[in-house]
């Protein structure tokens, strides 16, 4: 079936140091979403990517959608002890349909 | 206050008994969900329900069973013949909005079965 990988699994960097997870699917998507985890929490909903190429920022992220809709990355400057977290892509395969495909995510740790 | 809520937080039962997770949301979302969350494994979709009185598979439903009587609640029962039953489950609800269908998460149940 479909599949969406994620690497890498886990992820420890110094505070300051930058950080990035891939996702790459086995299928075109029609959207990419991201989210993120706190330990003992739940995924809270990043930001959607739709269009081919497509980046976008949020202040130390920055999301990029390929050229061919099948893999995606999410990039952190200079990471911060609030960053910690497991995050998550999860790929949309039709346009209508809101079935998503998630990740394994990428847990990331930051010692200060 | 507009949420997901899940209840209980913890749930422990003796195998072979069956069980069911509330999930209630007040968000007049139209879609919801139930995942699965096991160490490593990422999120694993159990059932999901587009409309009221409409539910679809996921990847794993064999040993599940939902309902969705009522367009705030979607409750998911996991039965004796789910072989592996202890995990985190996650609910969640979404609507489409500005060409988004952001998923809207609940607090989770962790089900513990021995």
């Amino acid at each position: 079936g479909q599949q969406v990988m994620q690497i890498p699994q886990y992820q420890h960097v110094q505070e300051g140091e930058d950080f990035t997870t891939y996702c790459n699917s086995s299928t075109t998507l029609s959207n990419i979403q991201w989210y993120k985890q706190r330990p003992g929490g739940h995924p809270v909903f990043l930001i959607q990517l739709v269009k081919s190429g497509e980046v976008k920022k949020q202040k130390r992220l920055t999301f990029q959608f390929g050229e061919a809709k099948k893999n995606s990355s999410l990039h952190i400057t200079a990471t911060q002890t609030t960053d910690v977290g497991t995050y998550f892509c999860a790929g949309g395969l039709t346009q209508a349909g809101t079935a998503l495909i998630f990740g394994k995510g990428t847990t990331l740790s930051v010692s200060s | 206050d507009g949420g997901i809520t899940q209840s209980p937080k913890y749930l422990f039962r003796k195998e072979g008994q069956n069980v069911t997770l509330s999930c209630e949301q007040n968000l007049n979302h139209d879609a919801m969900y139930w995942y699965r969350q096991d160490p490593g494994q990422g999120l694993r979709l159990i059932y999901y329900s587009q409309i009221v009185n409409d539910f679809q598979k996921g990847d794993i439903a064999e040993g599940y069973s939902v309902s969705r009587e009522k367009k705030e609640s979607f409750p998911l029962t996991v039965t004796s013949a789910q072989k592996n039953p202890t995990a985190f489950y996650l609910c969640a609800s979404s609507i489409y909005l500005a060409g988004i269908y952001e998923q809207y998460f609940g607090p989770g149940t962790r089900l513990t079965v021995t």
